[in-house]
């Protein structure tokens, strides 16, 4: 089962803007965590924030979480044309260690 | 950095048969292994979580008899797609995590086209 929504489905941007994407899930959660898909690849680990952390940054990306709102949101900054891919959001709850993904967002930044 | 290899990393197979997807802890041992399945377009489901020297434990809705998991080592676990149908066709991936590592590590996905 997939734990929440993520926001928008599909972005498109220029080269040099920022990319910003929000995930909702709906259960108590230890983390929540940021991965990246090319198309038709393995993810990639981005970010891991913990449930009591509220922001956390590395390098271009600046990860939030509102527990309050069961949401976090993902900024890319000074987006690249490599940052083209599949972002998904997820969780692993309070209690297990099964990480539980959101629907994604489809990211393409245009050169 | 932890990594895990998937073998193999695209299989063709007809409906009727059998079909294998190993995954591999390279550098860590990982008593537990996840399983995912991504239809085109879509998120990951986890299907089952593998674990070491026990039976796996699946989600709600996936077939334990249809798909067969094996951890039969630290380094290893096998997921054996049964009596494939051409709706098995999917992107299957495996994950796992190193406990010095904040995130889970993945392995580059099979996909799976049974004709």
């Amino acid at each position: 089962s997939q734990q929440g929504e993520e926001d928008p489905q599909a972005l498109s941007i220029q080269e040099g803007e920022n990319a910003t994407m929000n995930c909702s899930y709906k259960t108590s959660i230890n983390n929540l965590q940021w991965y990246r898909q090319n198309s038709g690849r393995g993810l990639v680990h981005l970010i891991l924030i913990r449930s009591n952390e509220r922001e956390k940054h590395s390098g271009r990306l600046r990860v939030t979480l509102d527990t309050s709102k069961k949401s976090s949101s993902l900024l890319i900054t000074a987006s690249r044309a490599a940052d083209t891919a599949s972002y998904f959001c997820a969780t692993v709850a309070a209690a297990g260690n099964k990480l539980t993904f959101g629907g994604g967002t489809r990211v393409l930044v245009k050169p | 950095g932890a990594v895990v290899s998937q073998h193999p990393s695209w299989v063709i197979c007809k409906s009727g048969t059998s079909v294998k997807i190993e995954c591999r802890s390279l550098d860590f041992q990982a008593t537990t292994m996840f399983w995912y399945r991504q239809f085109p377009k879509q998120s990951l489901m986890l299907m089952a979580t593998s674990n070491e020297g026990s039976k796996a434990t699946y989600e709600q809705g996936v077939e334990k008899d249809k798909f067969l998991i094996n951890h039969a080592s630290l380094t290893l676990s096998t997921l054996t797609v049964t009596s494939a149908h051409p709706e098995d066709s999917s992107f299957y991936i495996c994950s796992a995590r190193a406990w010095e590592l904040d995130g889970y590590t993945f392995g580059s996905g099979t996909r799976l086209t049974v004709v």
